[in-house]
């Protein structure tokens, strides 16, 4: 079974900055993987699929990157909408990562 | 407008059954596969089922196999999870999503906002 972990559990940044989140997978997913963003009260929102391709009415400052076990989803410059929780999502059995909180610092 | 609205959720006890819909409009049902994901209070996405457009072929979860059933009524445009022999456990929000798929990756592009079930005595 393939398994997904995400790192840091939690990323501390002020506006402006640029984050980069990781999701490793313990088998390689090739190019399976998307990743989603969670704003409190709020059901999760596409982010990206295929690792690189933004999906619909995304912002240009998300970025997705990787292949294989390592994957890297890059907001290059945080507004206040950002501050989310991040998941990054394959095909398998596990689906989900177990998510990264970026939290304003 | 292209959403989904789950309904269905509320407080029932330990061992009871619930069943969940999810309506969809705007898009056309039918061609969708569909799924059902849940967040218990505090915590991640884990996937609980998909179903096939046609309702011909479905999976779950390990976790809840043989409880909780995925199945739809595409005259209805909805989507529906029974849910029975309930644990505390299966306290969750539960959300419906549409899959998309590229290449073997399936996705979730358009979700509900999530019904709340409880599972408590």
């Amino acid at each position: 079974e393939i398994v997904l972990t995400q790192s840091p559990a939690t990323l501390s940044l002020f506006p402006g900055e640029r984050a980069t989140l990781s999701c490793r997978a313990s088998q390689s997913v090739s190019s399976y993987l998307a990743w989603y963003q969670q704003r409190p009260g709020q059901a999760p929102r596409l982010l990206i699929y295929g690792a690189s391709n933004r999906a619909t009415g995304i912002p240009a400052r998300f970025s997705g990157s990787g292949s294989g076990t390592d994957f890297t989803l890059t907001i290059s410059s945080l507004e206040p909408e950002d501050f989310a929780v991040y998941y990054c999502q394959q095909r398998n059995k596990w689906p989900f990562g177990q998510g990264t909180k970026v939290e304003i610092k | 407008e292209v959403q989904l609205v789950e309904s269905g959720g509320g407080l029932v006890q330990p061992g009871g059954s619930l069943r969940l819909s999810c309506a969809a409009s705007g898009f056309t049902f039918s061609t969708y596969y569909m799924t059902w994901v849940r967040q218990a209070p505090g915590r991640g996405l884990e996937w609980v089922a998909n179903i096939k457009g046609d309702g011909s072929a479905t999976s779950h979860a390990e976790s809840v196999k043989g409880r909780l059933t995925i199945s739809r009524d595409n005259a209805k445009n909805s989507l529906y999870l029974q849910m029975n022999s309930l644990r505390a456990e299966d306290t969750a929000v539960y959300y419906c999503a549409r899959i998309l798929w590229y290449g073997d990756l399936w996705y979730l592009d358009l979700w509900g906002r999530g019904t709340l079930v409880t599972v408590s005595s």
